[in-house]
Parts: structure tokens; C-alpha cells; sequence
């Protein structure tokens, strides 16, 4: 069965630092793969997505991710983290069954 | 801008209660989608839907049920709420032809069953 394994449950950083969020899949094929932000007491909102193409996906808010097939990975990036960027995110697949599996997220925290 | 919306943010209920959560988008979108938010466990999805009157169980169905009568409306059903419900409830929606790759979400309902 699909599955999506985001190993860290709770991040810290300090303002301005980088910032990589671990994702890794389960699946056979070709992935579709996602990530979402939810900001406290929010829904989710996009910030990029995987389909083919070029590994180094650009998204919303300064954000990328890499899709490395060879470690069926998709970790999140961003270069320089602000205070706002602190809220949960989650990294999906789109399984066989056509539809999306997230991960249990990774709760990011801020420190000015 | 896409919009989903839900009836409630906040939602208090008690046990054995009939509790009926509403979610409508305007984006024409053919499918939509509840799922079950818990901490540590993210997103399982309930039931979703790819047409007006249709349905079908997604991960978790058990104690809840659908109604899908408009296109742009999902409601989401718990015949007697527990306690074991009580829960983030969020409602998204996809367009039809990329089955659920792209979801829109709504901000959530938080449910409270005592």
C-alpha cells in the first residue's frame, strides 16, 4: 500500500535560517507528489506540486522541493524562513486508488 | 479564487446528537471530499464524491454518512455523534479529469462532542 512517511513531528528554527522538510513515499509508479501548509486554525493551502518533469519544483511563499526517486524523497526547502512561515505542513501522494494520502505533518515553530 | 466554506469553524455537540456539516464551493467543481484531521494522524479521508448523488467511502466511513444533492454542496453527516468524533473536519474540492490530484480546502469545522 501507498504511504507517505514525514519523520519529523516538530521542527524549530530561528528566523532567517534555511529550512528542509523530510518527506519520503511509498509507491511503485511515477508519483504524483504534494505539499500543503495549514496555518493555525486554517484549512490547507497548496504551495507546490510534483508531476514530471523537472525534479526542482518552484512553489508559493519561496518555497521548492526536490523529488529524488532514488531515495523516494520530496523534501520542502526554503533558503530563508520568516516568522509567518510557522504553521504545519504536510506532504501528499496520489495512490493508485486516485486518491491523496498525506503524511501526519510536521509542525514548524519560529523562533524570532 | 477558488472558495470552499464550511457552516461552522466552531462546533459544540452532545453525545447521541444528529450533527450535519455543511460545505459549498463555488469553482463548478465536480469533486469533492471530507476528511478527518487528528493530531499526529493527519488527514484520513471519509467519504467523497464525483457527481451530484454520488458517493463513495473513503478510508474511515464508519459513523458517518453524505449527502450530495447539489453540485457545489457536500454535507457531511454523523447520525449519533460520539465522543470518539470529536475531531477537525475539513471539506475540499478538485475538478473533474484530475481525479483529486489538485484539492481546494475549506477552512475546517472543529468539532467538540461531549
Amino acid at each position: 500500500a501507498q504511504s507517505v512517511t514525514q519523520p519529523d513531528i516538530h521542527i524549530t528554527v530561528s528566523e532567517g535560517a534555511s529550512l528542509e522538510l523530510r518527506c519520503n513515499y511509498s509507491y511503485g509508479a511515477t508519483p504524483y507528489l504534494f505539499w500543503y501548509v495549514q496555518s493555525p486554525g486554517q484549512g490547507l493551502q497548496l504551495l507546490l506540486k510534483y508531476f514530471s518533469g523537472d525534479t526542482l519544483v518552484q512553489g508559493i511563499k519561496g518555497f521548492e522541493a526536490e523529488f529524488k526517486r532514488s531515495q523516494s524523497s520530496f523534501n520542502l526547502r526554503k533558503p530563508s524562513v520568516h516568522w509567518s512561515d510557522a504553521a504545519e505542513y504536510f506532504c501528499a501522494v496520489v495512490g493508485n486508488t486516485d486518491k491523496l494520502i498525506f503524511g501526519t505533518g510536521t509542525r514548524l515553530q519560529v523562533f524570532p | 479564487d477558488v472558495k470552499v466554506t464550511q457552516s461552522s469553524r466552531y462546533l459544540v455537540k452532545r453525545t447521541g446528537e444528529k450533527v450535519f456539516l455543511e460545505c459549498v464551493q463555488d469553482m463548478d467543481h465536480e469533486n469533492m471530499f471530507w476528511y478527518r484531521q487528528d493530531p499526529g494522524l493527519g488527514l484520513r479521508l471519509i467519504y467523497f464524491s464525483y457527481d451530484v448523488k454520488m458517493k463513495e467511502k473513503g478510508d474511515i466511513p464508519e459513523g458517518y454518512s453524505v449527502s450530495r444533492e447539489k453540485k457545489e454542496r457536500f454535507s457531511l453527516i454523523l447520525e449519533s455523534a460520539s465522543t470518539n468524533q470529536t475531531a477537525m473536519y475539513l471539506c475540499a474540492s478538485s475538478l473533474k479529469g484530475a481525479p483529486s490530484y489538485e484539492q481546494y480546502f475549506g477552512p475546517g469545522t472543529r468539532l467538540t462532542v461531549t
